[in-house]
């Protein structure tokens, strides 16, 4: 599977407790993005890396949140002392950067990890 | 900033039959991209089809067609001859070329499509 894949799928926790999440991006993509989806919304931006660089962080992303991709190829998104309001599918996405041609900077996404906070 | 207004939360359509679920976007960006993706109920979103803002066609991709009127700053989805899997979430979506924020997809809420047997 050369997909961006993404685990846990499920993690529940209780408020208060730390949980990480994992991604993999397809392997050629040099941008991975970051997505947080409540019920009944559309995803929201949280984080951008290109390479090994976090590029931008929404406003979204509070001091409780860290993401880190170390060596340009996986990542990972820490929620610290979660909050019930944490409660959400977090997704992962990559793509190629703009560089002409047919390229339209699509964005792939991953199956998405669900957070529940108790 | 960029804003997406999909104003329809659900839809029903008759297997079969076509579908044109709404999308209108706001940006004051030259240059910029329109993307619908749709979610089934696994949670993954899957790319369907894209628009240029310079294209001169309306895209198409299988049953999946893109409505665009610039002027009107609108990019409906038209899904023809609808079949059961497509019942899922659709979301409308977009990114501009240039300046801040060239390198994110800014998404409507969505319409919830029901295909009826």
């Amino acid at each position: 599977d050369t997909g961006v894949s993404q685990n846990p799928r499920h993690k529940i926790t209780k408020r208060g407790q730390n949980v990480t999440f994992r991604c993999d991006p397809i392997s050629e993509h040099n941008r991975l993005y970051w997505y947080r989806q409540t019920l009944g919304q559309g995803p929201e931006f949280l984080t951008y890396f290109q390479n090994e660089a976090q590029l931008e962080k929404s406003r979204l992303l509070s001091d409780r949140f860290s993401a880190e991709r170390p060596k340009g190829s996986f990542s990972t998104l820490e929620i610290q002392r979660t909050e019930q309001g944490d409660s959400a599918m977090y997704l992962c996405a990559s793509s190629l950067g703009l560089a002409g041609g047919k390229n339209t900077g699509e964005l792939f996404f991953g199956e998405g990890s669900r957070l529940t906070v108790l | 900033a960029q804003k997406i207004t999909q104003t329809q939360p659900g839809m029903f359509v008759q297997e079969k039959e076509a579908v044109t679920l709404d999308c209108t976007y706001d940006t004051s960006d030259p240059s910029y991209g329109l993307f619908w993706y749709k979610q089934p109920s696994s949670g993954e979103m899957i790319f369907l089809i894209y628009q240029g803002s310079y294209d001169q066609q309306n895209a198409t991709e299988g049953r999946y067609s893109l409505n665009f009127q610039k002027a009107r700053k609108s990019a409906n989805l038209v899904i023809s001859a609808s079949q059961l899997g497509d019942s899922a979430m659709y979301f409308c979506a977009m990114r501009p070329y240039s300046g801040a924020g060239s390198y994110q997809l800014t998404f409507g809420k969505g319409t919830k499509l029901s295909v009826i047997p």
